[in-house]
């Protein structure tokens, strides 16, 4: 069976330091991938998807990027966090068919 | 655009009484319909989806939705509500052509004793 994997769970860190989460899935291949964002335990955002070993769409222009240097891993970065950063992120695959999201645990994420 | 919405923050009902929770959509295209729930610090679950067929469609934990598309809505029910039920429940949508899955708003249910 197909599992994501997203860590840290909670990340403390100081305005203008760099940022780097991981996501993995396990059990499937060619996924695609999601990083999304939650402020305040509402709407959700979607930061970046990738359908393929170096393909990142951006949606939202701003102090955060996105890698996918391997098939089922996915990186989100930030060269300096800003307070604005805070929220919880979370990583999502799907299968090629464009079906369902399928969430990981998330990173509550606190910048001060 | 596409997009979803859902016009209640919060859903209040009493246990064992029905529940329903609205979402309407607007997208230009064959929507695909989902509802997620999230707990408290988790990431989110699958409920159910709709892509073709069957306007009524069944998911877990005894959730259903209905489909309508003169209406453009995709409203959760259950008949029996659960104070376990309670949560923050999101819709989305994505058109068939599309990678992106957009959520709305998220409403909050809570079911009490």
């Amino acid at each position: 069976s197909q599992t994501i994997h997203q860590w840290p769970a909670t990340l403390v860190q100081p305005v203008g330091s760099p940022l780097s989460l991981e996501c993995t899935v396990e059990g499937t291949s060619n996924p695609n991938l999601y990083w999304y964002r939650q402020a305040a335990g509402r709407g959700l955002q979607l930061l970046f998807y990738s359908v393929g070993i170096g393909q990142i769409s951006s949606e939202v222009p701003q102090n955060l990027s996105a890698s996918r240097p391997q098939d089922r891993q996915f990186i989100l970065s930030s060269k300096k966090l800003l307070l604005s950063d805070s929220g919880f992120y979370l990583c999502a695959w799907s299968d090629q068919g464009g079906g369902e999201l399928f969430f990981g645990s998330g990173t509550q994420l606190s910048v001060l | 655009a596409q997009s979803v919405a859902q016009p209640e923050d919060q859903v209040n009902v009493a246990e064992g009484n029905p529940l329903t929770v609205k979402c309407t959509y607007s997208v230009s295209g064959n929507p695909y319909l989902f509802w997620y729930v999230q707990y408290p610090n988790r990431g989110l679950q699958f409920l159910l989806k709709y892509i073709t067929g069957d306007n009524l469609v069944k998911g877990s934990y005894g959730f259903e939705a209905e489909f309508n598309k003169s209406q453009t809505s995709f409203h959760l029910k259950k008949p029996s509500a659960l104070v376990s039920d309670s949560a923050l429940y999101f819709c989305a949508v994505r058109v068939d052509s599309s990678y992106k899955l957009i959520f709305g708003s998220g409403t909050r249910l809570l079911v009490r004793p």
